[in-house]
């Protein structure tokens, strides 16, 4: 098992529609929840960092961590082409060290 | 932006030939790190450092050294470059490793190719 999941898609939503991206972790001494957007041939560039169980809205990005399900999630509303790209989900846990996921790439069609 | 850049950005080497990599940050954050970036493997952290004259081993440290002699700068060095070392190596800093000051900003990344 991945210390780090996410399903690789793509995932293609329409323009204005919700897009939820999922990620799983196996630590459950994970303490930190990292979502960075990597368009193609560019780096990584942090949208979001969540510590504690709930939602975590900034615009038009909310992140959602539940710890006993070991679960963290991503939605961005009224999704636009420009959000085409690949998001990451990283986990930090005891060691400190940032664990990634292999990223879910995103299609946002016009 | 955080001031992070990397060079080369792009070099192509021949198997056996040592290669270094530079980072570069005007943050003056503390702790610096070293990623590859291949397909179906995501990002993995090769080596990082804490401090000047302070690393330590990532997940897939092999084949590749560190050094740090100035808060500012971090070099990766593959002592025998290996084509199974081609990949898009990027460099990322942070303040920390708790709380706010655990987020890391990433480089521009370096694409290495060796033939």
């Amino acid at each position: 098992q991945k210390e780090v999941e996410q399903n690789s898609g793509p995932l293609s939503v329409p323009e204005g529609a919700i897009a939820s991206l999922n990620c799983t972790y196996s630590d459950r001494g994970s303490q930190s929840f990292f979502w960075y957007r990597q368009y193609s041939g560019k780096s990584p560039e942090l949208i979001m960092f969540i510590y504690s169980n709930g939602d975590k809205e900034d615009g038009r990005f909310t992140a959602q961590l539940n710890k006993a399900s070991q679960y963290v999630s991503l939605l961005i509303r009224d999704s636009q082409p420009s959000d085409s790209a690949t998001y990451l989900c990283a986990v930090t846990g005891n060691t400190g060290k940032l664990i990634f996921g292999q990223g879910t790439t995103l299609q946002v069609k016009p | 932006d955080a001031g992070i850049t990397q060079s080369p950005r792009h070099k192509v080497t021949e198997t056996g030939t040592p290669v270094t990599l530079r980072c570069h940050q005007t943050e003056n954050h503390r702790y610096m790190y070293w990623y590859r970036q291949d397909p179906g493997h995501g990002l993995r952290l090769i080596h990082y450092s804490y401090g000047v004259k302070d690393t330590d081993k990532g997940e897939v440290s092999d084949g590749y050294s560190v050094s740090r002699s100035k808060t500012e700068d971090f070099l990766l060095t593959l002592e025998s470059a290996t084509s199974s070392q081609t990949s898009v190596y990027f460099c990322a800093i942070s303040e920390g490793r708790r709380g706010n000051l655990e987020t890391q900003y990433f480089g521009p990344g370096t694409r290495l190719l060796v033939l």
